[in-house]
Protein backbone atom coordinates (compact mmCIF):
# COMPACT_ATOMS: atom_id res chain seq x y z
CA UNK A 1 0.00 0.00 0.00
CA UNK A 2 1.05 3.55 -0.72
CA UNK A 3 1.60 5.07 2.69
CA UNK A 4 0.98 9.35 2.28
CA UNK A 5 2.42 10.97 5.47
CA UNK A 6 1.21 15.11 5.78
CA UNK A 7 2.87 17.52 7.88
CA UNK A 8 2.55 19.15 10.00
CA UNK A 9 -0.24 17.82 12.20
CA UNK A 10 -1.11 21.63 13.10
CA UNK A 11 -1.03 24.72 11.27
CA UNK A 12 -1.71 27.96 13.10
CA UNK A 13 -1.63 30.66 10.71
CA UNK A 14 -2.68 34.38 10.35
CA UNK A 15 -5.23 36.10 8.33
CA UNK A 16 -3.69 36.81 5.10
CA UNK A 17 -0.71 34.89 5.65
CA UNK A 18 0.66 31.83 3.61
CA UNK A 19 -0.22 28.80 4.98
CA UNK A 20 1.74 25.53 3.00
CA UNK A 21 1.12 21.59 3.74
CA UNK A 22 3.10 19.08 2.82
CA UNK A 23 2.02 15.71 1.35
CA UNK A 24 4.68 12.43 0.72
CA UNK A 25 3.83 9.75 -0.81
CA UNK A 26 6.08 6.37 0.32
CA UNK A 27 6.26 5.27 -3.70
CA UNK A 28 6.14 7.94 -6.60
CA UNK A 29 2.53 8.65 -7.87
CA UNK A 30 3.63 10.23 -11.26
CA UNK A 31 2.14 7.38 -13.89
CA UNK A 32 4.13 7.30 -16.65
CA UNK A 33 1.69 6.73 -19.22
CA UNK A 34 -0.31 10.01 -19.34
CA UNK A 35 2.65 11.40 -17.51
CA UNK A 36 0.09 12.89 -14.27
CA UNK A 37 0.72 12.96 -10.83
CA UNK A 38 -2.51 10.98 -9.09
CA UNK A 39 -2.78 13.12 -6.11
CA UNK A 40 -5.74 15.24 -5.28
CA UNK A 41 -6.31 17.54 -2.07
CA UNK A 42 -9.61 17.76 -0.12
CA UNK A 43 -10.86 20.12 2.40
CA UNK A 44 -13.24 19.03 5.24
CA UNK A 45 -14.98 21.78 7.58
CA UNK A 46 -16.90 20.24 10.79
CA UNK A 47 -19.71 18.12 10.05
CA UNK A 48 -19.41 18.11 6.55
CA UNK A 49 -18.03 15.83 3.52
CA UNK A 50 -14.82 16.76 2.31
CA UNK A 51 -14.48 18.71 -0.61
CA UNK A 52 -12.55 18.31 -3.76
CA UNK A 53 -9.75 21.45 -4.09
CA UNK A 54 -6.90 20.04 -6.35
CA UNK A 55 -7.08 16.91 -8.57
CA UNK A 56 -3.65 16.02 -10.87
CA UNK A 57 -1.69 17.59 -8.17
CA UNK A 58 -1.91 20.79 -9.40
CA UNK A 59 -5.53 21.26 -11.23
CA UNK A 60 -7.82 23.32 -9.37
CA UNK A 61 -11.65 22.45 -9.30
CA UNK A 62 -13.84 24.25 -11.00
CA UNK A 63 -14.83 26.91 -8.38
CA UNK A 64 -11.85 26.91 -5.85
CA UNK A 65 -10.83 30.10 -5.10
CA UNK A 66 -7.45 31.18 -6.99
CA UNK A 67 -5.86 31.38 -3.49
CA UNK A 68 -5.60 27.75 -3.36
CA UNK A 69 -2.65 25.94 -5.38
CA UNK A 70 -1.04 22.63 -5.47
CA UNK A 71 2.80 21.57 -6.49
CA UNK A 72 5.21 18.89 -6.71
CA UNK A 73 5.44 15.62 -8.51
CA UNK A 74 6.50 12.27 -7.47
CA UNK A 75 6.53 11.39 -4.38
CA UNK A 76 6.60 14.89 -2.74
CA UNK A 77 3.85 18.09 -2.84
CA UNK A 78 2.42 20.93 -1.39
CA UNK A 79 -1.03 22.38 -0.88
CA UNK A 80 -0.19 26.63 -0.64
CA UNK A 81 -3.29 29.10 0.63
CA UNK A 82 -1.41 32.14 -0.32
CA UNK A 83 -3.47 34.55 1.75
CA UNK A 84 -5.39 32.64 4.51
CA UNK A 85 -9.00 33.76 4.92
CA UNK A 86 -11.32 32.73 7.81
CA UNK A 87 -13.46 30.58 5.71
CA UNK A 88 -10.01 28.32 5.52
CA UNK A 89 -10.24 26.89 8.47
CA UNK A 90 -10.66 23.02 7.65
CA UNK A 91 -8.78 19.45 7.93
CA UNK A 92 -6.96 19.47 4.67
CA UNK A 93 -6.21 15.68 3.14
CA UNK A 94 -4.44 14.90 0.34
CA UNK A 95 -5.20 11.06 -1.17
CA UNK A 96 -2.93 8.78 -4.19
CA UNK A 97 -5.55 7.71 -6.40
CA UNK A 98 -2.37 5.90 -8.43
CA UNK A 99 -3.34 2.66 -6.98
CA UNK A 100 -5.53 0.35 -5.06
CA UNK A 101 -6.30 0.18 -1.76
CA UNK A 102 -6.25 4.65 -1.89
CA UNK A 103 -5.12 5.74 0.77
CA UNK A 104 -4.97 9.46 2.40
CA UNK A 105 -3.11 11.66 4.30
CA UNK A 106 -3.95 11.81 8.46
CA UNK A 107 -4.80 15.43 7.96
CA UNK A 108 -3.43 18.87 8.54
CA UNK A 109 -5.86 20.65 10.71
CA UNK A 110 -5.42 24.91 10.03
CA UNK A 111 -6.39 26.99 12.01
CA UNK A 112 -6.36 30.88 12.30
CA UNK A 113 -3.69 32.51 15.01
CA UNK B 1 -27.02 19.25 -9.28
CA UNK B 2 -24.45 16.44 -9.11
CA UNK B 3 -26.84 14.83 -5.85
CA UNK B 4 -25.47 11.87 -3.75
CA UNK B 5 -27.46 11.04 -0.72
CA UNK B 6 -26.32 7.83 1.58
CA UNK B 7 -29.02 6.29 3.57
CA UNK B 8 -29.41 3.34 5.37
CA UNK B 9 -27.04 3.77 8.98
CA UNK B 10 -27.98 3.34 12.58
CA UNK B 11 -26.91 1.53 15.42
CA UNK B 12 -26.39 -2.37 15.36
CA UNK B 13 -25.09 -4.95 17.13
CA UNK B 14 -21.55 -6.70 16.28
CA UNK B 15 -22.00 -9.36 14.60
CA UNK B 16 -24.96 -8.00 12.98
CA UNK B 17 -25.44 -6.67 9.21
CA UNK B 18 -26.79 -3.50 7.76
CA UNK B 19 -27.08 -2.16 3.99
CA UNK B 20 -26.09 1.14 2.75
CA UNK B 21 -27.46 2.66 -0.04
CA UNK B 22 -26.48 5.58 -2.09
CA UNK B 23 -28.87 7.32 -4.53
CA UNK B 24 -27.39 9.84 -7.81
CA UNK B 25 -28.69 11.93 -8.85
CA UNK B 26 -27.60 15.05 -11.78
CA UNK B 27 -25.60 12.82 -13.58
CA UNK B 28 -25.03 9.80 -16.05
CA UNK B 29 -24.54 7.39 -13.13
CA UNK B 30 -24.10 4.76 -14.84
CA UNK B 31 -20.65 6.12 -16.37
CA UNK B 32 -19.12 6.80 -13.79
CA UNK B 33 -17.16 4.51 -10.78
CA UNK B 34 -18.12 4.45 -7.38
CA UNK B 35 -16.41 4.72 -4.14
CA UNK B 36 -17.07 3.98 -0.55
CA UNK B 37 -15.14 6.03 2.15
CA UNK B 38 -15.14 5.83 5.92
CA UNK B 39 -14.41 8.14 8.92
CA UNK B 40 -14.26 6.78 12.10
CA UNK B 41 -15.21 9.35 14.67
CA UNK B 42 -12.90 12.18 15.05
CA UNK B 43 -10.63 10.25 12.54
CA UNK B 44 -9.07 10.43 9.10
CA UNK B 45 -10.57 9.31 5.95
CA UNK B 46 -10.18 5.64 4.77
CA UNK B 47 -11.01 4.14 1.69
CA UNK B 48 -13.13 1.09 1.79
CA UNK B 49 -14.33 -0.35 -1.84
CA UNK B 50 -14.72 0.43 -5.21
CA UNK B 51 -16.82 -0.77 -8.46
CA UNK B 52 -16.31 -0.11 -11.90
CA UNK B 53 -19.40 2.01 -13.79
CA UNK B 54 -21.23 -1.51 -15.16
CA UNK B 55 -20.25 -3.21 -11.65
CA UNK B 56 -18.29 -5.98 -13.24
CA UNK B 57 -15.17 -5.14 -11.05
CA UNK B 58 -14.76 -4.32 -7.55
CA UNK B 59 -12.11 -3.52 -5.18
CA UNK B 60 -11.96 -3.45 -0.95
CA UNK B 61 -10.34 -2.91 1.56
CA UNK B 62 -8.29 -5.89 3.58
CA UNK B 63 -10.06 -4.91 6.81
CA UNK B 64 -13.69 -5.35 5.07
CA UNK B 65 -12.83 -8.29 2.73
CA UNK B 66 -14.78 -10.68 2.95
CA UNK B 67 -17.21 -9.07 5.10
CA UNK B 68 -18.40 -6.16 2.86
CA UNK B 69 -19.91 -6.12 -0.61
CA UNK B 70 -20.18 -3.38 -2.99
CA UNK B 71 -22.77 -3.43 -5.68
CA UNK B 72 -24.71 -0.71 -7.94
CA UNK B 73 -28.76 -0.96 -9.34
CA UNK B 74 -28.00 1.33 -12.94
CA UNK B 75 -31.41 1.52 -13.51
CA UNK B 76 -32.44 2.75 -10.27
CA UNK B 77 -29.11 5.10 -10.15
CA UNK B 78 -28.04 3.64 -6.82
CA UNK B 79 -24.88 2.27 -5.12
CA UNK B 80 -25.40 -0.40 -2.44
CA UNK B 81 -22.92 -1.60 0.28
CA UNK B 82 -23.92 -4.16 2.71
CA UNK B 83 -22.10 -4.89 5.40
CA UNK B 84 -22.26 -8.30 6.86
CA UNK B 85 -20.27 -9.39 10.76
CA UNK B 86 -19.94 -5.94 11.64
CA UNK B 87 -17.39 -4.82 13.84
CA UNK B 88 -17.23 -1.76 16.49
CA UNK B 89 -13.97 -1.36 14.48
CA UNK B 90 -16.64 -0.32 11.83
CA UNK B 91 -18.39 2.20 13.18
CA UNK B 92 -18.11 5.48 11.04
CA UNK B 93 -19.56 7.74 8.30
CA UNK B 94 -19.86 6.10 5.40
CA UNK B 95 -19.51 8.42 2.41
CA UNK B 96 -20.23 7.72 -1.34
CA UNK B 97 -18.23 8.86 -3.86
CA UNK B 98 -17.81 9.56 -7.71
CA UNK B 99 -15.03 8.74 -9.22
CA UNK B 100 -13.48 10.53 -12.31
CA UNK B 101 -9.75 9.44 -10.82
CA UNK B 102 -10.20 11.54 -7.80
CA UNK B 103 -13.74 11.72 -6.04
CA UNK B 104 -15.22 14.92 -7.47
CA UNK B 105 -17.97 14.65 -5.43
CA UNK B 106 -19.57 13.36 -2.24
CA UNK B 107 -22.66 12.47 -0.20
CA UNK B 108 -23.18 13.99 2.94
CA UNK B 109 -22.40 10.47 4.93
CA UNK B 110 -24.37 8.52 6.82
CA UNK B 111 -23.50 7.16 10.22
CA UNK B 112 -23.08 3.34 11.14
CA UNK B 113 -22.25 3.09 15.28
CA UNK B 114 -21.63 -0.84 16.04
CA UNK B 115 -22.01 -1.37 19.74
CA UNK B 116 -23.76 -3.64 22.44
Amino acid sequence: DIVMTQSPDSLTVSLGERATISCKSSQSVLYSSNNKNHLAWYQQKPGQPPRLLIYWASTRESGVPDRFSGSGSGTDFTLTISSLQADDVAVYYCQQYFSIPYTFGQGTKLEIK
Amino acid sequence: EVQLVESGGGLVQPGESLRLSCAASGFTFSSYWMHWVRQAPGKGLVWVSRINNDGSSTSYADSVKGRFTISRDNAKNTLYLQMNSLRAEDTAVYYCTRTAYYFDCWGQGTLVTVSS
